[in-house]
């Protein structure tokens, strides 16, 4: 059975730190890889999309890579901003065609002024 | 273009009451999934629609949760009875398609409290 992880639960850092997220699955079989952003009261907003094929992915201060083999899988923000507060959570897919996403417990992260 | 809408953003009720969330997708979407979000917790998927037949439903409480959706547009999900564990928040999300790499877009959530 998958199971993703995702350590540490909060984060706390000043304003302009670069800083990165972690998440671990269990079986490496997945198809893709994706980091979501939940703020407060609100949905999921899709950030990266990694192919198991891919290593990494970047859009804009964010870059996600991926190690299927080791079942890891990095969220790196550079240069953190008040406005990236949020939870950030990982998913797997194990099928090409399916959208079935296997959550892990999410990181939320605080950015201080 | 308008988002997936929700209704209610909250819902409290008693044990063994029965409750009915509704959920609007993204037009056009053929692909929706109902997720439930228990507090610090990933969401979980319950049930997944493709136009209006079922795709995935292993993970849906059959004895006290049901799903529809009608015309394969809107979706309703029910709970009935409910439990204190049924509280969480309930996520809808819609899809151009069922493809692991078509985006899925989530609503708000309704957020159900039950005592």
């Amino acid at each position: 059975k998958q199971e993703v992880t995702q350590i540490p639960a909060a984060l706390s850092v000043p304003e302009g730190e670069n800083l990165v997220l972690n998440c671990s699955f269990t079986d490496s079989a997945i198809y893709n890889l994706q980091w979501f952003r939940q703020d407060p009261g609100k949905g999921l907003t899709s950030l990266l999309l990694i192919q198991s094929s891919q290593r990494e992915q970047t859009s804009g201060r964010l870059n996600a890579s991926l190690d299927k083999s080791s079942g890891r899988s990095t969220l790196y923000i550079a240069a953190s901003q008040p406005g990236d507060s949020a939870t950030y959570l990982c998913a797997v897919n194990l099928s090409s065609n399916t959208g079935k996403l296997i959550f892990g417990q999410g990181t939320t992260l605080q950015v201080k002024p | 273009e308008a988002g997936v809408a929700q209704s209610p953003r909250y819902k409290i009720i008693e044990k063994r009451q029965s409750v009915a969330f509704w959920c609007n997708p993204i037009s056009g979407h053929a692909t929706l999934y109902w997720y439930q979000q228990i507090l610090g917790q990933g969401p979980k998927l319950l049930i997944q629609f493709q136009n209006n037949g079922v795709v995935d439903d292993s993970q849906l409480p059959k004895d006290r949760f049901s799903a529809e959706r009608l015309k394969g547009v809107d979706s309703t999900l029910k709970i009935q009875p409910a439990k204190l564990e049924d509280s969480a928040v309930y996520l809808c999300a819609s899809s151009s398609g069922s493809l692991s790499t078509d985006t899925q877009y989530f609503g708000p959530g309704t957020r159900l409290t039950v005592l």
